[in-house]
């Protein structure tokens, strides 16, 4: 079975960092690009990054760049969020989300569970 | 960036009733849209990709179509497990952008 596991986040104080983990397992984890997607009960659903397989392009949401690094590890089916300079705003429950295999950006046909990052002072 | 508006914000609908849903956009997206389904505590899960595409596993009660900047999701005849939180997203330009849902309640 297809499956996705993230793990780190926690409590944290604005301005701090954390690395968020995303485990994948049952697939070709290579083949496939992920994203990562933020839910807040505010503001909804929130597209964050996004890499290919090979992770050499990688794409950042205006209101991330500059602050978080998204990276693989082919290797060791992992995928890692750095993510430094964090704000109130960025409190939310992290999903990594695998693309539909495909040509070109496509949607997501497998979520993990979710961590919860909670920033605040 | 491209904003995704859904309606109604809220609906109300008996167990066998027709549920339509609607999504609109600020600007083409082609037919790169997706719809989700999230229940309490769950992730989402993608019903239709490419406006009107089933995912796999989804029963065909579940339909989309439309292209451009609109769009709609209709459930023909609702189960007690539609009853949920239904997204739209739209994956023709970045950054992707979700819209920010309708809840399917039970009437």
């Amino acid at each position: 079975d297809v499956q996705l596991v993230e793990s780190g986040g926690g409590l944290v104080k604005p301005g701090e960092s954390l690395r968020l983990s995303c485990a994948a397992s049952g697939f070709t984890f290579s083949s496939y690009s992920i994203n990562w997607v933020r839910q807040t009960p505010g503001t909804g659903l929130e597209w964050v990054s996004a890499i290919d397989t090979s992770g050499t392009s990688i794409s950042y949401a205006d209101s991330v760049k500059g602050r978080f690094t998204l990276s693989r590890d082919n290797a060791k089916n992992s995928l890692y969020l750095q993510m430094n300079s964090l704000r109130a705003e960025d409190t939310a429950v992290y999903y990594c989300a695998r693309e539909l295999f495909g040509s070109g950006t496509r949607p997501y046909d497998y979520w993990g569970q979710g961590t919860l990052v909670t920033v605040s002072s | 960036e491209i904003v995704m508006t859904q309606s109604p914000a809220t609906l109300s609908v008996s167990p066998g009733e027709r549920a339509t849903l609607s999504c609109r956009a600020s600007q083409s997206v082609n037919s790169k849209l997706a719809w989700y389904q999230q229940k309490p505590g769950q992730a989402p899960r993608l019903l239709i990709y490419d406006a009107s595409t089933r995912a796999t596993g989804i029963p065909a009660r579940f339909s989309g179509r439309g292209s451009g900047t609109e769009f709609t999701l209709t459930i023909s005849s609702l189960q007690s497990e539609d009853f949920a939180v239904y997204y739209c997203q739209q994956y023709n330009n970045w950054p992707l952008t979700f819209g920010g849902g309708t809840k399917v309640e039970i009437k």
